[in-house]
């Protein structure tokens, strides 16, 4: 069986401040990572995922991951947040070739000026 | 255009009636979801129908019965609605890997009195 834990469930930051949302996750067999972000009363959006090849990936607003297999990890980190980034965060994972998004609880992120 | 879209946006209704949720993509998917999120925000799959064909069915209590009339739709009906079920229904599409992005709808807030 898959899980996903996320230790941080609220994470409060200041508006152009480093920021970093940390994912674990147990598996017996190979997984696919993702990180989804829901901005309030919305649907959920793919932020960024890893599937193989480079350990870091990055998304298209500056937000990225590194997978860390010996640490079972996928952390998100962004050096410079803004007030938009306000959202719901959430890590999962797809086991092997299932196509079952198994989540997190999600980390609530929210950005002050 | 909206990618995944879903009907009602909001549904309250009294405890023991029966109701349906509709879902359409436009995505040109083989490969749709029901996830729910409950009041903590916790994400949890239900089912999955890829090409109408019923792949995954979580342990969801035989109250819930998703249809598939084709690739694009994926309805939910509940019948003997409990309090419990109150909750954000989330559909979703992708193509049918573990790799692919699953693209979500805006939600479906059932409120159950």
């Amino acid at each position: 069986a898959q899980s996903v834990t996320q230790l941080d469930s609220q994470v409060p930051v200041f508006e152009e401040a480093p920021v970093e949302l940390r994912c674990n996750y147990s598996s017996s067999v190979s997984v696919y990572l993702f990180w989804y972000v829901q901005y309030p009363n919305q649907g959920l959006q793919l932020l960024l995922k890893y599937l193989s090849g480079s350990t870091l990936v990055e998304s298209i607003n500056g937000f990225e991951a590194e997978f860390n297999k010996s640490q079972t990890s996928f952390h998100l980190r962004k050096p410079s947040v803004h007030i938009s980034d306000t959202a719901e965060y959430f890590c999962a994972v797809t086991p092997g070739g299932y196509n079952k998004l198994i989540f997190g609880a999600g980390t609530r992120l929210a950005v002050h000026p | 255009d909206t990618a995944v879209s879903q009907t009602p946006k909001y549904l309250v209704t009294q405890m023991g009636n029966d109701k349906s949720i509709k879902c359409e993509q436009n995505l040109g998917h083989d490969t749709m979801y029901w996830y729910k999120q409950d009041s903590k925000k916790f994400l949890k799959i239900m089912f999955s129908y890829n090409n109408k064909e019923l792949i995954i069915n979580e342990t969801v209590p035989n109250r819930f019965s998703p249809k598939s009339p084709d690739k694009a739709h994926l309805n939910l009906h509940i019948n003997s609605l409990e309090l419990g079920d109150s909750a954000v229904y989330f559909c979703a599409s992708s193509q049918f890997s573990g790799t692919e992005t699953q693209y979500f709808g805006p939600g479906t807030r059932l409120l159950v009195l």
